[in-house]
């Protein structure tokens, strides 16, 4: 019930493009859903995050949809940039407890200029 | 403000060796984290404290790996002995609450090479 599943594997996309990113989750417990990104040699970073009182997030170019009653969410980039190709991987938590994540298998993202 | 460091960022021993990574979080940041990332795997929690206790060890391999966090700041992750299976990247990470959430921030991670 911990498992939070992720798809495509890796992506490809055209510069101006849109990309998007899946994930799937089982543990209806789960009230925190980030997304990260990590470039080689690099840490993942947090790049945007929704909790499951509302369908859908936008930070700039970065859009989560959700919906909780397919309990799925997926990270919408719109205009993907070279600059964007990297790792993404969605995760869920427990947040109330601060607990940890559990993440997805990650995608990885290249942008074509 | 800094982010979180470790070191070393890298390390190459040999299976049955003993080795330790270091971990310094945001500073004011009461929650620490240590993760597993293998190579093409999301990363996996190993433990979790809050302040200088553990809050979550249920996925740390208690026979070989060990952490601390004496004064609630900085950590230590050990492994003895290593296996084989055991070279990843250690990814240490911390977080606040803000605004209701406990926003994780990772630092670079430590590559260990298990030979």
């Amino acid at each position: 019930q911990q498992q939070v599943k992720q798809s495509p594997q890796s992506l490809i996309v055209q510069k101006g493009g849109i990309s998007i990113i899946n994930c799937a989750y089982e543990n209806t417990a789960f009230d925190y859903f980030p997304w990260y990104q990590q470039f080689p040699g690099k840490g993942p970073a947090l790049l945007i995050a929704i909790r499951p009182d509302v369908s859908e997030k936008k930070e700039g170019r970065f859009t989560i949809s959700f919906n909780k009653s397919a309990k799925q969410f997926s990270l919408h980039i719109m205009d993907s940039q070279p600059g964007d190709s990297a790792t993404y991987f969605c995760a869920a938590s427990k947040e109330t407890s601060g607990s940890r994540l559990t993440f997805g298998e990650g995608t990885q993202l290249t942008v074509n200029p | 403000e800094a982010g979180v460091a470790q070191s070393p960022r890298y390390k190459i021993i040999e299976k049955r060796q003993s080795v330790a990574f270091w971990c310094n979080p945001i500073s004011g940041h009461a929650t620490l984290y240590w993760y597993q990332q293998i190579l093409g795997q999301g990363p996996k929690l190993l433990i979790q404290f809050q302040n200088n206790g553990v809050v979550d060890d249920s996925q740390l391999p208690k026979d070989r790996f060990s952490a601390e966090r004496l004064k609630g700041v900085d950590s230590t992750l050990k492994i003895q002995p290593a296996k084989l299976e055991d070279s990843a990247v250690y990814l240490c990470a911390s977080s606040s609450l803000r605004r209701r959430v406990h926003e994780q921030y990772f630092g670079p991670g430590t590559r260990l090479t298990v030979t």
